[in-house]
């Protein structure tokens, strides 16, 4: 597709469950972002991705947040044990070395209950 | 690291006024400035951006403006219209392409 590519849209999990979200960004974009956004708040930066670097891990709030980028394309984020306070919408961007405005996907909504 | 600040949170303005959101920066590397509004339900959209090689750009209704001696840039809406009604995000890069957001303005425009 042309766009950042989310799936799922929506997901609904119990709490302690493990989830896995995932992101396709614009083919040939090197870098890739995770964002996190509460219900009216901002964008709370997650991880950053950018090309064979090492990931910038800095903005994972807690060791049962992780992500892969595998081959440099298709990145999951993975969250362990969910805990009601990660239900949030988890945004995806990417972007082009050359180009550095990042495009953004609709984004995963995560309900645990 | 980088630290963005946006403000005022929130605006309210009626149709055809105009609209002004600010951005400070703290990192003098930082050379590249986008903005974001983001409609109820949806990521994020790239609306304007602007590189540290020039002090305004405009497209239609918007312009931003880029001081990079006081590090604030600056987006500007004109002519306001109910359909502008959204959040938007200020950003600027560091280090090796990283864009770091400020922490938005809801905008809300009255027909």
């Amino acid at each position: 597709g042309a766009g950042v590519s989310q799936s799922p849209s929506n997901k609904v999990t119990e709490k302690g469950k493990d989830v896995e979200l995932r992101c396709d960004p614009i083919s040939g974009h090197t870098a890739l972002y995770w964002y996190r956004q509460s219900l009216g708040q901002g964008l709370e930066f997650l991880i950053y991705f950018q090309g064979n670097s090492a990931p910038d891990k800095s903005g994972l709030p807690s060791d049962r947040f992780s992500a892969e980028r595998t081959g440099g394309s298709v990145s999951t984020l993975t969250i362990q044990r969910t805990q009601q306070e990660d239900s949030a919408v988890y945004l995806c961007a990417s972007s082009n070395t050359g180009n550095l405005g990042a495009f953004f996907g609709q984004g995963t909504r995560l309900t645990v209950v | 690291g980088e630290n963005v600040e946006q403000h005022p949170s929130t605006l309210s303005v009626q149709e055809g006024d105009s609209a002004v959101i600010k951005c400070t920066y703290s990192d003098s590397a930082s050379n590249y400035f986008p903005w974001y509004k983001q409609e109820l339900g949806k990521g994020p959209q790239l609306i304007i951006d602007i590189r540290s090689n020039v002090g305004e750009k405009k497209d239609q209704r918007i312009a931003v403006t880029l001081n990079k001696t006081a590090k604030h840039f600056s987006l500007h809406i004109t002519e306001t219209q109910p359909e502008d009604s959204a959040v938007y995000f200020c950003a600027a890069n560091t280090g090796f392409q990283k864009l770091v957001f400020g922490t938005g303005t809801r905008l809300l425009v009255s027909p």
